[in-house]
């Protein structure tokens, strides 16, 4: 099945810089890479998710991008603030008409510093 | 908005012991998901399910049965617990047969097997 990665595991950044969190895929048949936020205690939220026709996507302060070819995506934060501060999960839609299912990476901790 | 729990909260079982995980959905979604959470493993799928009276096999099944007896409900049943399931497990639904890949997650059930 397919596999995600995803880099770092842990990211500092001060506050009001940027952030970005890197994925790679293995099946070049996924076509949907949705991003969820997850605040400690809670359950994870889409925040922003590309599809394959795509190469970039940009909300408010959030840009994703998409290089089919070399089957990663990356998630941008600009202007970075403390309630950026969460655990961050790529995803990768596996093929087959309907399942609906991802893969998920194994999440990136986001600590936004002032 | 997306409506999805879970039942219960926090459970604590003992080892052999039989668990049974509730999800309820009321976004009349015809897909649904149970996932563990790890450290170190990001979200992992067990079983998923396309409707009523269906389910699948996800990436990590052993050890996990699924019931879907309606299309709001979703159970997830540990015949026989082993500490080595003690995890935080979220469901979620979705309609991926729209075009929208977007899972909405319950608040999570927090399992500690003893």
């Amino acid at each position: 099945g397919e596999q995600v990665e995803q880099l770092p595991s842990i990211l500092r950044v001060q506050e009001g810089s940027s952030a970005s969190i890197n994925c790679s895929y293995e099946d070049s048949a996924s076509n949907y890479f949705p991003w969820y936020k997850q605040e400690p205690g809670e359950n994870p939220k889409l925040i922003i998710d590309i599809r394959s026709n795509m190469e970039r996507k940009q909300i408010q302060e959030l840009i994703v991008l998409l290089d089919k070819k070399a089957k990663r995506f990356s998630l941008h934060i600009t202007d970075t603030q403390p309630g950026d501060s969460a655990m961050y999960f790529c995803a990768a839609s596996a093929p087959g008409a309907n399942t609906g299912k991802l893969t998920f990476g194994h999440g990136t901790i986001l600590r936004v510093h002032p | 908005e997306a409506a999805v729990t879970q039942s219960p909260r926090n459970k604590v079982a003992v080892t052999g012991g039989k668990v049974t995980l509730s999800c309820n959905q009321t976004n009349n979604h015809n897909n649904m998901y149970w996932y563990r959470q790890d450290t170190g493993h990001g979200l992992r799928l067990i079983h998923y399910s396309y409707g009523a009276g269906s389910t699948e096999k996800g990436d990590i099944p052993d050890g996990y049965k699924a019931s879907r007896p309606s299309q709001e409900n979703f159970s997830l049943i540990l015949e026989l617990a082993t500490p080595s399931q003690t995890s935080v497990y979220f469901c979620a639904s979705g309609e991926p047969t729209g075009g929208d890949y977007e899972q909405y997650f319950g608040p999570g059930t927090r399992l500690t097997v003893l």
